[in-house]
Formats: structure tokens, C-alpha cells, sequence
């Protein structure tokens, strides 16, 4: 089965530095890239960046560029997003999705569970 | 960045009702355009993929059409799993930026 694992919940203090991942399986991990999209409590979903593990080439979304860092590990398969200093506004649940490439089709077609992070003091 | 408009932002329908969910983007974006449905609490599931491909598995009451700037997502005839909100994505350039959504809502 091809799917995506993502980490679990987090709860941390405004400063605190995180790290949040997600394991591929079923399918060549290298062969795909991956994408992190945020969705803030009630609202809707937002393109963060994606990497493709292969050669580790990170695109970001100019709003989130300097905010927060993608990367991967493809011996194991698992991609990360991290952040240095922890805001409240970084609440949010944090999914990544395999980014889907051929022909006519690009889109995300498997998600991964969400990894909901708080931030509070 | 490309912006990408959903109209409504809300609607209500029942069981059986067709109903069509519009996205414009900000400029041309040929046909890389994808539906996404989320039900709360859960990850998004995509639909529709090259503006009017039906992804594997969905349901063929899901259509979508259009290219360039004007997409639009049908849906034939409601059904109860139906009820969700729908988001609108384009691909043709980074960042491959999200509607805002259309909360389908039961009437």
C-alpha cells in the first residue's frame, strides 16, 4: 500500500525549535516529491514547499521562504519540516502529500495523516 | 504568485441536487488545474486532476471542466458522503497555490 506517515502531535512553547516528518512506503520514495501544505484552525490549506528526495531541489512558497525548512532523507525514506523559533501562528495542522507527475497530471494524490502542532506558553 | 478564486465560498444543496463549484485564476494556467475534497478531520482527497481527469477510484457523479482562467467542479447528483469542502489547486507554476475553499453544506 502505498502511504504517507507523518509524526505525531506536537505541543511546544513560542522560541522552541521542531521537527516534524513524513515516511513514504509503497512506492520509490526518490522517484516522487514532496510536498508540506499548512492549514491553520478553521481555515483553508496553504502550499508551503516541496522537495523531491532524489537530489533534495526545495521549492518554497515566498510565504513561507526563511520560515521554515524542508528536507529529506532518502535512505529512510522520510521527509521533514522544521522550524528554528516556534511562533503562536505556527499553529496548525502540517500535512504532507506525494506531489503526482505524468503526462497531463500533476497534483497530490496521496496525503499523509497531518501532524497537528501548537504553539503556546 | 498565482491567485486562485473560489465562488461560493458556501453553499447549501440536498441529497440529488447538481451543483457546480467555479475557480478563476489570476492568469492562464492552461489545464493544470486539480479538485481536492476534505471532510473535517480528515486529509484532503484529490478528485480531479488536469482540470477534468477523474482520479482513480472517484465516484464519475465528479466532473470538472474548463482551461486558461475559468474552472469549474460538478458534481451530478449529491450524496449524503458528499457533503465536504472542496478546494481548487493550480500547477502551473510554484507555488502551487489553493483556492480558498467552497464549504458544500446539507439544506
Amino acid at each position: 500500500e502505498v502511504q504517507l506517515v507523518q509524526s505525531g502531535a506536537e505541543v511546544k512553547k513560542p522560541g522552541e525549535s521542531l521537527k516534524i516528518s513524513c515516511q513514504g512506503s509503497g512506492y520509490s520514495f526518490t522517484s516522487y516529491w514532496i510536498g508540506w501544505v499548512r492549514q491553520m484552525p478553521g481555515k483553508g490549506l496553504e502550499w508551503m514547499g516541496i522537495i523531491y528526495p532524489a537530489d533534495s531541489d526545495t521549492r518554497y512558497s515566498p510565504s513561507f521562504q526563511g520560515q521554515v525548512t524542508i528536507s529529506a532523507d532518502k535512505s529512510i525514506s522520510t521527509a521533514y519540516l522544521q522550524w528554528s523559533s516556534l511562533r503562536a501562528s505556527d499553529t496548525a495542522m502540517y500535512y504532507c502529500a506525494r506531489r503526482e507527475i505524468s503526462g497531463s497530471r500533476d497534483a497530490f494524490d496521496i496525503w499523509g495523516q497531518g501532524t497537528m502542532v501548537t504553539v503556546s506558553s | 504568485d498565482i491567485q486562485m478564486t473560489q465562488s461560493p465560498s458556501s453553499v447549501s444543496a440536498s441529497v440529488g441536487d447538481r451543483v457546480t463549484i467555479t475557480c478563476r485564476a489570476s492568469q492562464g494556467i492552461s489545464s493544470w488545474l486539480a479538485w481536492y475534497q476534505q471532510k473535517p478531520g480528515k486529509a484532503p482527497k484529490l478528485l480531479i486532476y488536469a482540470a477534468s481527469s477523474l482520479q482513480s477510484g472517484v465516484p464519475s457523479r465528479f466532473s470538472g471542466s474548463g482551461s486558461g482562467t475559468d474552472f469549474t467542479l460538478t458534481i451530478s447528483s449529491l450524496q449524503p458522503e458528499d457533503f465536504a469542502t472542496y478546494y481548487c489547486q493550480q500547477a502551473n507554476s510554484f507555488p502551487h497555490t489553493f483556492g480558498q475553499g467552497t464549504k458544500l453544506e446539507i439544506k
